[in-house]
């Protein structure tokens, strides 16, 4: 069972350039997030998503884009990467995402470098 | 709009002590507090779960509690171990966002 699976690990690039970032879970989740993490700041919510096809802006959305076509992949793309966009980037996954007692599962992360 | 705190921001112990780190929120409406530990480079591991109308939650040598009507929370973490080195985190549910504080750092020294 993997769980979270987010790629690439790492990545750089150039101002102006776009690219999209990976997010697959297996567990049958129908809540996916994606969540950046920067020094001092904490980790904000960019993205989320209640199921497939159903997409909503969480605090930090400007400059990403989400879609959701299946239960198992909700990428995050970055349109013209920016480098205030240079941040470390969580998705993470849960059963339904409104029950009182359901957990957050998280990726390993993908550390992002815009120069 | 929700603020969650938490205090202190690092925290350095030696092996054995016993120790509690706090987590406050502005808003008392939410569904559940979870607490999660973050390695250097790696994801978020969720520890404990509290729903709303629970008072605290036990896992092997964690403890955490929340008081709701106040916005607070505490995990205690008994004997601690230099494997408890760690980014602690907590994070308030609402509807289906969560709201995560910046973390406490904590170091264990043998």
């Amino acid at each position: 069972n993997a769980g979270v699976t987010q790629t690439p690990k790492f990545q750089v690039l150039k101002t102006g350039q776009s690219m999209t970032l990976q997010c697959a879970q297996d567990m049958n989740h129908e809540y996916m997030s994606w969540y950046r993490q920067d020094p001092g700041m904490g980790l904000r919510l960019i993205h989320y998503s209640v199921g497939a096809g159903i997409t909503d802006q969480g605090e930090v959305p400007n400059g990403y884009n989400v879609s959701r076509s299946t239960t198992e992949d909700f990428p995050l793309r970055l349109l013209s990467a920016a480098p205030s966009q240079t941040s470390v980037y969580f998705c993470a996954s849960s059963y339904s995402g409104t029950a009182l007692n359901e957990k957050l599962f998280f990726g390993s992360g993908t550390q992002l470098s815009v120069l | 709009k929700q603020e969650v705190t938490q205090i202190p921001a690092a925290l350095s112990v030696p092996e054995g002590e016993n120790l509690v780190l706090n987590c406050s929120f502005t808003d008392s409406a939410i569904y559940n507090l979870q607490w999660f530990r973050q390695d250097p480079g790696k994801g978020l591991t969720s520890l404990l779960l509290i729903q709303s109308s629970q008072r605290e939650q036990t896992s092997g040598r964690l403890n955490a509690s929340l008081d709701k009507s106040s916005g607070r929370s505490t995990l205690y973490i008994a004997a601690s171990q230099p494997g408890d080195s760690a980014t602690y985190l907590c994070a308030v549910k609402r509807y289906s966002t969560l709201t995560f504080g910046k973390g406490t750092m904590l170091l264990v020294s043998p």
